[in-house]
């Protein structure tokens, strides 16, 4: 079974600062693993994913991600946030070789609020 | 370009009465998965179906049933509805079973009063 932990349920910054959203899973097997962003009353929306390769992978809008084997994490980052970032972030993996399908196991979820 | 589309956007339903939500999946995808995200929750995932079969299941009451039809769009059946089944129900398409990431609907607001 594969589990999901996001560190920090609410993440206050101020705009123009950088902000890292943390992620850390549990799987036995390898995992696809993605942060999803989800403005208010909308549905998710995925921002990026590691499927392999390169470890480190970016989305258009300036956030990245790096997949850590070793420490079992995926961490969101942004240099610069901007108001407009503000939304409810969720990391999620699925087992690419398993029998599920596909099926997405989410963490908890992480508001992230920037402020002006 | 043509996203997953759910239906209807809201309902508001009685408890006891029956609800049915409608996901139609991107032309070609051909692996469907319903979430349940309750009130400042995760989605949870419910069930998914492949090729019209269906593939996994999850958390998902013995009062809920879905399928998928010819056309692969699905439907999702809940039957005597709770309060607590009031939750955001969100539908995501893939093609080939999926794992990679799929494509999300906007999700059914489900209000049971």
């Amino acid at each position: 079974a594969q589990s999901v932990t996001q560190l920090d349920s609410q993440v206050p910054v101020f705009e123009e600062a950088p902000v890292e959203l943390r992620c850390n899973y549990s799987s036995s097997v390898s995992v696809y693993l993605f942060w999803y962003v989800q403005y208010p009353n909308q549905g998710l929306q995925l921002l990026l994913k590691y499927l392999s390769g390169s470890t480190l992978v970016e989305s258009i809008n300036g956030f990245e991600a790096e997949f850590n084997k070793s420490q079992t994490s995926f961490h969101l980052r942004k240099p610069s946030v901007h108001i407009s970032d503000t939304a409810e972030y969720f990391c999620a993996v699925s087992d690419p070789g398993g029998t599920s399908y596909g099926k997405l196991t989410f963490g908890q979820g992480t508001i992230l609020t920037v402020h002006p | 370009a043509a996203g997953v589309i759910q239906s209807p956007r809201h309902l508001i339903k009685e408890k006891r009465e029956t609800a049915t939500l409608k996901c139609y999946p991107i032309p070609r995808h051909d692996t469907v998965y319903w979430y349940q995200q309750g009130p400042g929750q995760d989605p949870q995932f419910l069930i998914s179906f492949y090729e019209k079969m269906q593939s996994d299941k999850g958390s998902i009451p013995d009062r809920f049933s879905a399928q998928q039809f010819s056309d692969y769009h699905s439907e999702l059946n809940m039957s005597s509805l709770e309060l607590g089944d009031s939750a955001l129900y969100f539908c995501a398409s893939s093609l080939a079973g999926g794992g990679r990431g799929y494509t999300f609907g906007s999700g059914t607001r489900l209000t049971v009063v």
